[in-house]
């Protein structure tokens, strides 16, 4: 089974500061997507990240995926109340069954005014 | 909006009752999920449909039963649901079986008394 550590689960800090988000596993993936959802909404697709070493920007966040395939990181500068939500990273595995996404348990952010 | 339409948005049923949950997406997508996401889990994957046939039924209780009639539409069926059922169901399209892009909708919550 394949399981996506997400860490922290909760993280709350000021307007201005930088925060990192992290998305680990022991199994190796083809891909990895990171979402945003915010209360009451579905999850909203942030960035597909493929490539060992990749790294994607979009706007004040940076991701990128780690060298092996195994983790990943959401990096946020100058965090905006409106960054506030939930953080999930998921998983695309390859071989039969690689179509379903694993995702983590998320990160809940917020960014206080 | 997101492509994919979720209703009703809220839905609080008894044990006794039947209810369904529609999803309609206007993606021109051939893949269509259901998710289950409860608190403090990570999301769930429930049903998969590939161009109206099911190709995924990840150990859900029969209780908990799908349509599909046709691409742009999919269904689920509650009956005889139990507390531990609440939770947010969510809907996602997907261009094929192999599309990396996920869209969602913005989920029903159900509460079961």
């Amino acid at each position: 089974t394949q399981l996506l550590e997400q860490s922290p689960q909760f993280l709350s800090i000021q307007e201005g500061e930088n925060l990192t988000v992290y998305c680990n596993s022991s199994s190796v993936f083809s891909s990895l997507q990171w979402y945003r959802q915010e209360p009451g909404e579905g999850p909203v697709l942030l960035v597909t990240v493929v490539t060992g070493g990749e790294v994607k920007k979009l706007k004040r966040l940076t991701f990128q995926f780690g060298d092996a395939r195994k983790d990943s990181s959401l990096h946020i500068t100058a965090a905006q109340p409106g960054d506030t939500g939930l953080y999930l990273c998921a998983g695309v595995g390859s071989g039969a069954g690689s179509y379903q996404l694993t995702f983590g348990k998320g990160t809940k952010l917020s960014v206080i005014p | 909006e997101t492509g994919v339409t979720q209703t009703p948005r809220h839905l609080v049923m008894g044990m006794t009752n039947k209810k369904s949950l529609k999803c309609e997406q206007h993606l021109g997508h051939n893949a269509m999920y259901w998710y289950k996401q409860s608190a403090k889990k990570p999301l769930e994957l429930m049903f998969v449909y590939s161009l109206e046939e099911r190709v995924e039924n990840n150990s859900v209780p029969s209780r908990f039963s799908p349509e599909c009639p046709n691409s742009s539409h999919l269904f689920l069926h509650l009956h005889t649901l139990q507390p531990e059922d609440s939770a947010l169901y969510l809907c996602a399209s997907s261009q094929d079986l192999w599309g990396r892009s996920f869209t969602f909708g913005s989920g029903t919550r159900l509460t079961v008394v």
